[in-house]
């Protein structure tokens, strides 16, 4: 049974930086793992941030940004705004007959 | 634009079916592959099955293989979840997802509800 892990719970200041991390019970993760990020605030459908690592989806904020740290796929947000509270869900790729797994989710609160 | 909307979601009783449609427009459908993803009531998300732009790949969640099928008809431009032999771990709204690999566009999502 596959594992992703992420911080359940992280707050950061208006105007702060923050980086949420996803890992894998498998091991390091490498951009082979397809890392995506959705945002997901309350009463709302998911929405794509990054996917394969580092790509932005034209609609992503620039003050967004994806990379791979310390063996795991991280989430950066630097000049955290209000609006950037929500919860945060990475997404890893396996192949195989169960492609795909999602991490428990980062409740990110900006205060 | 991209626009994807769910509909059939239902409250049914444990070991009922039920069809799922995610009706798809503002893209050509037949060229990407489309998830279901779905989220029990304050919980977090879950991956349930994907499915190759041509049909001819399918791959499902442990949790709902053999129960579960999906099926895509490109005349309709629609996406279906075929559930079965429902349980009342599968209540959960369900989403339909866009792009084999990116998830890039997801709809407002439809509620399924299975309790005796």
């Amino acid at each position: 049974q596959t594992v992703v892990t992420q911080e359940p719970s992280l707050t950061v200041s208006p105007g702060g930086t923050v980086t949420l991390t996803c890992a894998s019970s498998t091991g390091a993760v490498t951009g082979d793992y397809y890392p995506n990020w959705f945002q997901q605030k309350p009463g709302q459908a998911p929405r794509a941030l990054i996917y394969s690592t580092s790509n932005k989806h034209s609609w992503t904020p620039a003050r967004f940004s994806g990379s791979l740290l310390g063996g795991k796929a991280a989430l950066t947000l630097s000049g955290v705004q209000p609006e950037d509270e929500a919860e945060y869900y990475c997404l890893l790729y396996y192949g195989g007959a169960q492609p795909w797994v999602f991490g428990g989710g980062t409740k990110l609160t900006v205060l | 634009q991209v626009q994807l909307v769910e509909s059939g979601g239902d409250v049914v009783q444990p070991g009922m079916s039920l069809r799922l449609s995610c009706a798809a427009s503002g893209f050509t459908f037949n060229s990407y592959g489309m998830h279901w993803v779905r989220q029990a009531p304050g919980k977090g998300l879950e991956w349930v099955v994907v499915i190759s732009y041509d049909g001819s790949n399918k791959y499902y969640a442990d949790s709902v293989k053999g129960r579960f099928t999906i099926s895509r008809d490109t005349s309709k431009n629609t996406l279906y979840l075929q559930m079965n032999s429902l349980r009342v771990e599968d209540t959960a709204v369900y989403y339909c997802a866009k792009d084999e690999w990116e998830l890039s566009h997801w709809g407002q999502g439809t509620l399924v509800s299975v309790s005796s």
